[in-house]
């Protein structure tokens, strides 16, 4: 059982190329949701999608979009990357409506130069 | 705003002693709180949660209390053990659960033998 995937676990880029982190779970889950992770500022939501087809800004979104491309897989992309970027992503899932059980993915370690 | 406040970046305990790790938050809604336990080049792993209708919870070493007059919450882990050095993040969510958890920052436990 995989859980939540996510794609790649590391990557380097140069400032203002794109990427695209990708995620899939496999839990049947409603809701997937992209966190990152600083020294010091704890988890901090990107973007979530409480269900398949609605996507909302988190708390910290400039600089990123987001498509749940179906109910398994939630992407986020990075179009123009900046040192300030330069972060561990984590995605994770919950059943959502009222259960608060996030899985969450190993990380993608990106680093922007 | 922090929501969700951890004011004790690093904690360290002797093997077999109790850990306590405190968690602040200031959204009265919040009515559902959790504790996840973080390794290096891991994800974050569910640890132990509590509903706003009770002030304690016990799983196995683990114990969350809840003082909701105070805002504050508490994870106690008796006896710690080598194995519980991690970074452990307090969590909060509100209403149906179709809002995103907010996080601390993080508490990083060193437990010495």
């Amino acid at each position: 059982n995989a859980g939540v995937t996510q794609t790649p676990k590391f990557q380097v880029l140069k400032t203002g190329q794109s990427m695209t982190l990708q995620c899939a779970q496999d839990m049947n889950h409603n809701s997937m949701y992209w966190y990152r992770q600083d020294p010091g500022m704890g988890l901090r939501l990107i973007y979530y999608s409480a269900s398949e087809g609605t996507t909302d800004k988190g708390e910290v979104p400039n600089g990123y979009n987001v498509s749940r491309l179906n109910k398994r897989e939630f992407s986020l992309r990075l179009e123009s990357a900046a040192p300030s970027q330069t972060s561990v992503y984590f995605c994770a899932s919950s059943e959502g409506r009222g259960n608060y059980g996030y899985t969450f993915g190993s990380g993608t370690r990106l680093t922007v130069v | 705003d922090q929501q969700v406040k951890q004011n004790s970046p690093s904690l360290s305990v002797q093997e077999g002693r109790i850990s306590i790790l405190n968690c602040d938050y200031t959204n009265s809604m919040f009515d559902y709180f959790l504790w996840y336990k973080k390794y290096p080049a891991e994800g974050p792993t569910f640890l132990i949660s509590i509903s706003s209708i009770k002030d304690k919870n016990e799983d196995g070493r683990f114990t969350v209390f809840l003082n909701k007059s105070a805002k504050h919450l508490s994870l106690h882990i008796v006896p710690s053990q080598p194995g519980d050095s991690a970074v452990y993040f307090c969590a909060a969510g509100s209403g149906s659960g179709n809002t995103p958890l907010v996080f601390g920052k993080g508490t990083r436990l060193s437990v010495i033998a």
